[in-house]
């Protein structure tokens, strides 16, 4: 029972062009969710976040959107740059503890130059 | 340190044989965990840590899974009588209250 999915296992870019990563969930008890990006031979690194309370977070290029009627969420990267090539794993707590994650199966970005 | 650190990058082990993987968390993080990720597949939680007690190991697939953190600072993840459906990346992701989790490289267990 996958409680968090990535239905998308790749995506391909244009650089300067928008990437929008999908995400959907089933738990509605999750309150916080993240994006991970993870290069080859490296451990995820975070992202960006958003907490239920909330239907947007931006942090420079990067946007998360949260419908959570829809219960899905949503990563934009505005604009792509090829360095953003790498996989994005969606995840989700629901616990207040934000080191407990349910992850996605990670959607793999390739940002062409 | 800087970063989460996890020894060994790599580890090789014959079926049946035991494994130990190492975490040193960043300094002053109270939470720990343990992920282990399959080929292609996202991290699945393991167990979780505050301080030196175990708070939860829910995730731990079977009783041949160990984790410990004795001092509350390092942690390791031992692995008896491995066998091939244990051959993932063991990531440990270390945080304190409300910030992110910040994981390690991963070792890469291969059990042949």
């Amino acid at each position: 029972d996958q409680q968090v999915k990535q239905n998308s296992p790749s995506l391909s870019v244009q650089e300067g062009r928008i990437s929008i990563l999908n995400c959907d969930y089933t738990n509605s008890m999750f309150d916080y969710f993240l994006w991970y990006k993870k290069y080859p031979a490296e451990g995820p690194t975070f992202l960006i976040s958003i907490s239920s309370i909330k239907d947007k977070n931006e942090d420079g290029r990067f946007t998360v959107f949260l419908n959570k009627s829809a219960k899905h969420l949503s990563l934009h990267i505005v604009p792509s740059q090829p360095g953003d090539s790498a996989v994005y794993f969606c995840a989700a707590s629901g616990s207040g503890n934000t080191g407990k994650l349910i992850f996605g199966q990670g959607t793999t970005l390739q940002v062409k130059p | 340190g800087a970063g989460v650190s996890q020894s060994p990058r790599y580890k090789v082990a014959k079926r049946g044989q035991d494994v130990a993987l190492r975490c040193d968390p960043i300094s002053g993080h109270v939470s720990l965990f343990w992920y282990q990720q399959a080929l292609g597949q996202g991290p699945e939680f393991l167990t979780y840590f505050q301080n030196e007690a175990q708070l939860d190991k829910s995730g731990l697939p079977s009783d041949r899974f160990f984790a410990e953190r004795p001092e509350g600072s390092v942690s390791t993840l031992k692995i008896q009588r491995t066998q091939q459906e244990d051959s993932a990346v063991y990531l440990c992701a270390s945080s304190s209250p409300g910030v992110p989790a910040f994981f390690g490289q991963g070792t890469r267990l291969t059990v042949v």
